[in-house]
């Protein structure tokens, strides 16, 4: 089956930083791809997407690429704000959807 | 508004109460999973269904029940609490997988 390895965090950053957040994935097919963004206290909200290969997701300033050679959705924001703080969840879909253990990010202002 | 609607959002259980966490969707929405949240573990699916009438298990069922007689509902079931059901649970549900879930809000359960 499918499975999600994302980065360890927690990452702290400062206001107008660049984020990286890695995830690989492993499946026996071509897996949809999706990072989620849980803020504080709430359910998880679907923040991009990408369905096939070199496909890019992108949504609030962030960024993903689907990188079938590397098997890698590595997710990217240029500048941060403190708005961004929260856990970040990579996830795939082959035939069921699985989660990766999410990485929490706090940006200081 | 459209969405998942999970409740309750907080409950406090004791060791061997049985209890049923509640989600429901008014989005038509075909697919509808439970997940449980755990620190440093993501989440983890308990079961899944495809529609009505369809359910199947997911990585860690043990302990849960589910059924969806209907589109709109698809309740957990926790048979006997144990501590270590103490989680968050998310209900989700999707048009077509592959388009991303819509998570309910969530429901914390502490087992004491």
């Amino acid at each position: 089956g499918n499975s999600v390895t994302q980065m360890e965090g927690p990452v702290t950053l400062s206001e107008e930083a660049f984020l990286t957040i890695n995830c690989t994935y492993t499946a026996t097919g071509y897996p949809s791809l999706f990072w989620y963004v849980q803020y504080p206290g709430e359910g998880l909200q679907l923040l991009l997407k990408a369905t096939k290969a070199d496909d890019k997701g992108s949504n609030k300033g962030f960024e993903a690429t689907y990188r079938k050679e590397t098997t890698s959705f590595h997710l990217e924001k240029g500048s941060v704000q403190v708005s961004d703080s929260a856990v970040y969840f990579c996830a795939s879909f082959d035939y069921k959807l699985s989660f990766g253990a999410g990485t929490t990010v706090t940006v200081r202002a | 508004n459209a969405g998942v609607t999970q409740t309750p959002k907080f409950q406090v259980l004791k060791t061997g109460q049985s209890m049923t966490l509640q989600c429901a969707q008014d989005m038509n929405h075909e697919y509808m999973s439970w997940y449980r949240q755990d620190p440093g573990m993501g989440l983890r699916l308990i079961h899944y269904s495809v529609g009505a009438g369809i359910t199947d298990q997911g990585e860690v069922p043990n302990g849960y029940n589910v059924s969806r007689s209907t589109t709109e509902d698809f309740p957990l079931r926790l048979l006997s609490a144990a501590p270590s059901q103490t989680s968050v649970y998310f209900c989700a549900s999707s048009e077509k997988v592959a388009y991303g879930y819509t998570f309910g809000s969530g429901t914390r359960l502490t087992v004491v």
